[in-house]
């Protein structure tokens, strides 16, 4: 059972650019989480999606930032006009069918803003 | 969620045990206790967790108190790749979201 993948895995992206990150979820898995981590920082929750919902996205900057879990297809989170703050990894996490399921998380993605 | 409290460093000789503990106070009687790893900015690996019963598996031992406030995840016979930070999160039974802290830099020497 191959485990939640994210691609790409290092981007790179000149400041006003957009950035998009993409997750595919373990296999079963119907619940997609992402987290960011700032250098030198702990992770912080970004947002919880089902398919096709937004579940929360209390952690989500207001401006520029967004996700998606499509019907068909993997998770995105989208940057708009990226600024070198949003330099930082990016990790998307999975769980099976309850959100108080164990969440397992991908490799992340490294997003280096220039 | 309730907050932990955890050493922010620890050492441990290879194939020694390793004992990270975790301070958890406020703990309510529907949370979990959830550990999680993070080697080298890798993403987090999913250890182990349980409620109040000591839990076991391939990975590691959790230990909670009767009175729930502390725990300590027990890695039985470390090696250098154990070396990493590990999280004690507390995570209320529906709850989507994992709260991390800052964690314990744990380093495994030969």
């Amino acid at each position: 059972n191959a485990g939640v993948m994210q691609n790409p895995r290092h981007l790179v992206r000149r400041r006003g650019q957009e950035a998009r990150l993409r997750c595919s979820p373990m296999k079963g898995h119907s619940h997609v989480y992402w987290y960011r981590q700032l250098p030198e920082e702990g992770l912080k929750f970004m947002v919880y999606l089902q398919k096709e919902n937004i579940i929360d996205e209390s952690g989500m900057p207001k401006e520029r930032f967004s996700a998606e879990f499509p019907k068909e297809g993997p998770s995105i989170l989208r940057i708009q006009q990226v600024v070198r703050g949003d330099s930082a990894a990016y990790f998307c996490a999975s769980s099976p069918t309850l959100p108080k399921d164990t969440q397992y998380f991908g490799p992340g993605t490294r997003l280096t803003v220039l | 969620d309730a907050k932990t409290t955890q050493p922010p460093s620890m050492d441990c000789a290879e194939g020694r045990a390793a004992n990270l503990p975790c301070n958890h106070s406020t703990i309510s009687g529907n949370e979990y206790v959830y550990w999680y790893r993070q080697i080298h900015s890798q993403g987090p690996q999913y250890i182990i967790h349980g409620l109040k019963n000591n839990e076991t598996n391939e990975m590691a031992s959790l230990i909670i108190t009767e009175d729930r406030k502390s725990s300590t995840l027990i890695l039985p016979h470390a090696t250098l790749r154990d070396t990493a930070v590990y999280y004690c999160i507390v995570r209320r039974g529906g709850s989507e979201k994992l709260v991390f802290g800052k964690g314990t830099k744990l380093t495994v020497n030969p």
